[in-house]
């Protein structure tokens, strides 16, 4: 079946600019999670939604970064007044709720922030 | 603050020799540790995991080893091939905390 989608893959935004960034999980997979990965480093969490449960939402870095999802499918991540720290590949994951060990991800968005 | 590390942060290896990464961690309440593998311009994927009970697990080609004792974890791959070259992480997961923790990664590159 389909993988984990993610659009747009890049996106060039302006610093201060507000950017949406989607995610389309794989069907069935009530587990969904956002990691942003900074050039040649690893990847940090940030938001984790599972099924109707409220988000953890302890790794996002400031309150200029935001996510949401509808029901069991679509998420956005919306970053605001965009800075050039922001810049990174912004990749999606999901998995069946309890394995969240094997996630499944896309493959990310790069976003440059100029 | 807890961490998941790497002790090199790139491997070249012979093609059909066995690669050896290396991956330390500093939590030891950790309930998995996972490797995953990164090609480049692509989202990681699941290599295999092992529970903190365990000691050995092996897949397909792939042994993973966990030394409780000194907080190491390896990942071996058996006679390397062209598509391991690779950005490879470990991880560390909890039951019920379905987030993961990734460690920094090491680049493997395998001389034809």
């Amino acid at each position: 079946g389909a993988g984990v989608s993610q659009s747009p893959s890049n996106k060039v935004t302006e610093k201060g600019k507000d950017v949406e960034l989607r995610c389309d999980p794989i069907s069935g997979h009530t587990a969904l999670y956002w990691y942003r990965q900074r050039l040649g480093q690893g990847l940090e969490f940030l938001i984790y939604f599972q099924g109707n449960s409220a988000p953890d939402k302890s790794g996002l870095p400031s309150d200029r970064f935001s996510a949401e999802r509808t029901g069991e499918s679509v998420s956005t991540l919306t970053i605001q007044r965009t800075q050039q720290e922001d810049s990174a590949v912004y990749l999606c994951a999901s998995s069946f709720v309890g394995q969240g060990r094997e996630q499944y991800f896309g493959p990310g968005t790069r976003l440059t922030v100029t | 603050g807890e961490s998941v590390g790497l002790h090199l942060p790139t491997l070249s290896v012979q093609e059909g020799d066995n690669s050896i990464i290396n991956c330390a961690y500093s939590n030891s309440a950790s309930d998995y540790f996972i490797w995953y593998k990164q090609e480049s311009g692509k989202g990681p994927q699941f290599i295999i995991d092992i529970r903190s009970n365990m000691d050995k697990r092996q897949g397909q080609r792939v042994t993973v080893l966990l030394n409780k004792t000194v907080k190491h974890l390896s990942l071996q791959i058996a006679a390397t091939q062209p598509g391991d070259s690779a950005v490879y992480f470990c991880a560390e997961a909890y039951f019920g905390n379905e987030k993961l923790t990734f460690g920094t990664g090491t680049r493997l590159t395998i001389i034809p």
